[in-house]
């Protein structure tokens, strides 16, 4: 039973383009938010959050937007580097801001073209 | 200032041994979390452990785990009597408090033959 849902495995986009990465949730009790970034041979690295009391956070290129009513969230890289090119996971708390219990969903690779 | 300290990278175990997995928080870091990575999966937590207590272990199977984070020294992620369907990669995250976003080390590749 996934409560997390990233349904593309892959997305490309063109160096200089908006990447656009989904993700879904099933668990209305899930209250924070979160993107992480993960190269080969590493560990996932903290990209952005969002509390569920909003609906839009930004940092930089990254923008997170959460839709409570459809249960949907997406993380917007503008403009996309090669340097992007990553496995993108998306992960969700019910602890209300307390987000050790992260449930994962499967993850995105994102490839940015040159 | 360095990160979450993983060791080893890779782990290689036949059926039936044991498999100690060790983790070093980041400095000042005294929440120390584990979770697991099947292939084609997401992460899924196992266990969150301040120093010389378990907070949650509610990821964690009912047998043969254990996780400990001692007063001194690192966390160790300890499988016993392991088989074919624990090869994953585990990674250890720590945090400076509860509300802080997780920092996650290279996580230790494990492969039971």
């Amino acid at each position: 039973d996934q409560q997390v849902k990233q349904n593309s495995p892959s997305l490309s986009v063109q160096e200089g383009r908006i990447s656009i990465l989904n993700c879904d949730y099933t668990n209305s009790m899930f209250d924070y938010f979160l993107w992480y970034k993960k190269y080969p041979a590493e560990g996932p690295t903290f990209l952005i959050s969002i509390s569920s009391i909003k609906d839009k956070n930004e940092d930089g290129r990254f923008t997170v937007f959460l839709n409570k009513s459809a249960k949907h969230l997406s993380l917007h890289i503008v403009p996309s580097q090669p340097g992007d090119s990553a496995v993108y996971f998306c992960a969700a708390s019910d602890r209300g801001g307390s987000n050790y219990k992260l449930t994962f969903g499967k993850g995105t690779l994102l490839t940015v073209n040159p | 200032n360095a990160g979450v300290m993983q060791n080893p990278r890779h782990l290689v175990r036949r059926r039936g041994q044991e498999a100690r997995l060790r983790c070093s928080p980041m400095k000042g870091h005294s929440h120390v979390y584990w979770y697991r990575q099947l292939p084609e999966e997401g992460l899924k937590f196992m266990v969150y452990l301040q120093k010389e207590n378990i907070i949650d272990e509610s990821g964690m199977p009912k047998e043969r785990f254990s996780a400990e984070f001692p007063k001194e020294g690192p966390s160790i992620l300890r499988i016993q009597q392991v088989v074919r369907g624990d090869s994953a990669a585990y990674f250890c995250a720590s945090s400076l408090d509860i509300d802080s976003p997780l920092h996650f080390g290279n996580g230790t590749r494990l492969t039971v033959t």
